[in-house]
Formats: C-alpha cells, structure tokens, sequence
C-alpha cells in the first residue's frame, strides 16, 4: 500500500479556513485519495475522496495536486465540531477488493 | 437511520473467557471489514470480508475469528481472550473504491 504523510497537529481558530496537507509521492495512476476524520470516542467518519479533479461536497473541499503527489483538505470554515483527528488514505481502485490502511492522521485544533 | 451497528458497545471480559461481536449494515454493502484501535494509534485491520460467505486475515488477525454467513452480518469472536486486546474494535462496511466507507461507532472491549 502507498503511504501518505501528514503532520502530527494543527491548529485553527473558529470560523476560518483549515488546510491540511497530505504527501503521497509514491501514489499510483489507481489509487483514490480519501479523508476520514474520527471525533473522540466516535468511529472514523468519511469526509471526502477524488482521483485527479479536485472535488467538493457539504462537509469539504479537496484539492490534488496536478501530478497527484500530494492533497489538500480545506475545510472552509472551521467550527469546534471540525476538531478531530484527519486521515489521508491512498486506496487502490484497480483491485477487486480494497481495505484501507490508517496512519496516525493530523489532529486538528479548534480554538473559539 | 441506514447504517452500521455494532453490538454490544461495551464490555469486559476476563481472561480466557470468549465472546462474539455482531456487526450489522443495511446499506447491501459487499465488503466488511474489521478494525481495532489501540489508544493513540490508528485503525489496525483484523479481518476483512468481500462477500456473503467469504472471510480473509487482516494484519493482526491472531486470537480473532469471523464469520459472514448473512451478507448484512459479520461478526468477530474471541475464542480466548486476554488482556492484549484491550481495544476499541470498529466495523466498516463499503461498496467499491469509488465510494466511501461506513463505520459503526465501537465496541470498547477490556479484557482483564
């Protein structure tokens, strides 16, 4: 599995926009980039995933980089929900089953 | 609300003693999959499922077993449990890559 990398911590004020990175060099023509974020005590929640356009849903943007070797998560407008640890994770889609491999992801900070 | 139920949400367990955990989705998902998550760290896969009647190890499946015999179902048994799986275990479900996962909200497991 490709890796990805991320930095351990962030922090934000409430109300502004978040980016978070994700290096992935060594990703492949199939692999999905996907963002998973995990409240505490709460299971890991699907945020947002794309291949090579830049995509945005009611929760996030994504933006890929134009050679695929890194992504961003922008979070437009960040509340004190948003805080959580953020996971950037390279699945391949080019094989009959999938499972994705979890890193230790960024923890994000929300301060009011 | 369509999702994924993991039961029970908690439990202890005394060492040597064994237990099953139920997995249910209800979204005709194909492909299951079970985590654990030791504290601090992120989701380490158990076992894994791609199909109604089908099962597969994970990286740590040692002192686990599964079992998909309905495809909305999957569960994960502790034959002899002991205090190293003291975790928090979450179930997944998916369709294909393209799509996102589903995880239900955590069994806390303790084992003493």
């Amino acid at each position: 599995d490709a890796k990805t990398t991320q930095p351990n911590s962030m922090e934000s004020n409430e109300e502004e926009p978040v980016h978070l990175p994700c290096n992935h060099s060594t990703i492949s023509g199939t692999d999905y980039i996907h963002w998973y974020r995990q409240l505490p005590s709460q299971g890991p929640e699907y945020v947002i995933h794309g291949l090579t356009s830049n995509v945005n849903n009611r929760m996030a943007s994504l933006a890929i980089a134009e050679d695929r070797k890194s992504s961003t998560l922008i979070l437009h407008r960040a509340t004190l929900r948003d805080a959580a640890v953020y996971y950037c994770i390279l699945r391949d889609g080019n094989t009959g089953f999938q499972k994705l491999v979890f890193g230790t992801g960024t923890r994000l900070l929300v301060s009011p | 609300n369509a999702g994924v139920t993991q039961t029970p949400k908690f439990r202890v367990l005394k060492t040597g003693q064994s237990m099953t955990l139920l997995c249910a989705q209800d979204m005709n998902h194909e492909y299951m999959y079970w985590y654990r998550q030791d504290p601090g760290m992120g989701l380490r896969l158990i076992h894994y499922s791609v199909g109604e009647g089908t099962t597969a190890k994970g990286e740590v499946p040692d002192g686990y077993n599964v079992s998909r015999l309905k495809k909305q179902n999957f569960l994960l048994g502790l034959e002899s449990a002991a205090p190293s799986q003291t975790s928090v275990y979450f179930c997944a479900s998916t369709w294909t890559a393209n799509y996102g996962y589903t995880f239900g909200s955590g069994t806390r497991l303790t084992v003493v």
